[in-house]
């Protein structure tokens, strides 16, 4: 069965430290790759996708993936993040579905330390 | 546009109960879906709709049932309640069936007691 695996469940960082979330999924397809934040009581958003092309994707408020076929990874990244970014961090795959269906990771929670 | 709509926001059940989440996009999106979320789980997807008068079971569709007759519109019901259905209840819509985004709705906060 497809599978999407977040391998870091929580996420303890000092302000302007540098950040790294990985996602590992388990599909040998063509497969389009979403990261979705979800602040404190808000609902999820989107913070980027990758479908084609470069496998360098930028999203908004700084953040990046890297989409690597070789590895099955789309790992998030940001160079220095901020208390504002203290949310929770899910990597998702539409893995050859016509339906649109995503299969979601467990999911990262970040604290941002002041 | 108000995007992807649920009420309501909290609901405490007994169990036993049943109840119907609301969930209605004003996108004109032909693709739903509802999902829960339980701490350190994910989302898990329930059951989806690929347009009026379609749906199908998702990953953990026991315990519910939908309903799609408008495009708008995609109801989730809770027949008999259980504790193990207390959970955080998302709604979702999107416009494409190639991966397109996925638009949520703010959660419904389900307690069965």
């Amino acid at each position: 069965a497809q599978s999407v695996s977040q391998h870091n469940h929580h996420v303890i960082l000092s302000e302007a430290a540098s950040l790294e979330l990985g996602c590992n999924y388990s599909y040998g397809g063509t497969v389009n790759l979403f990261w979705y934040v979800q602040y404190p009581g808000q609902h999820l958003q989107l913070l980027l996708k990758y479908f084609s092309g470069d496998p360098l994707v930028k999203g908004i408020k700084g953040f990046e993936a890297e989409f690597i076929k070789s590895k099955f990874s789309f790992n998030l990244r940001k160079p220095s993040v901020q208390w504002s970014d203290t949310a929770e961090y899910f990597c998702a795959v539409n893995a050859g579905s016509n339906t649109g269906k995503l299969i979601f990771g467990q999911g990262t929670t970040l604290q941002v330390k002041p | 546009n108000a995007g992807v709509t649920q009420t309501p926001k909290f609901r405490i059940l007994k169990i036993g109960q049943s109840m119907t989440l609301q969930c209605t996009q004003d996108m004109n999106h032909n693709y739903m879906y509802w999902y829960r979320q339980d701490p350190g789980m994910g989302l898990k997807l329930i059951y989806y709709s690929v347009g009026a008068g379609i749906t199908d079971k998702g990953e953990v569709p026991n315990g519910y049932n939908v309903s799609r007759s408008t495009t708008e519109d995609f109801p989730l019901r809770l027949e008999l309640a259980a504790p193990s259905q207390t959970s955080v209840y998302f709604c979702a819509s999107s416009y494409s069936r190639d991966g397109g985004e996925q638009f949520f709705g703010p959660g419904t906060r389900l307690t069965v007691l």
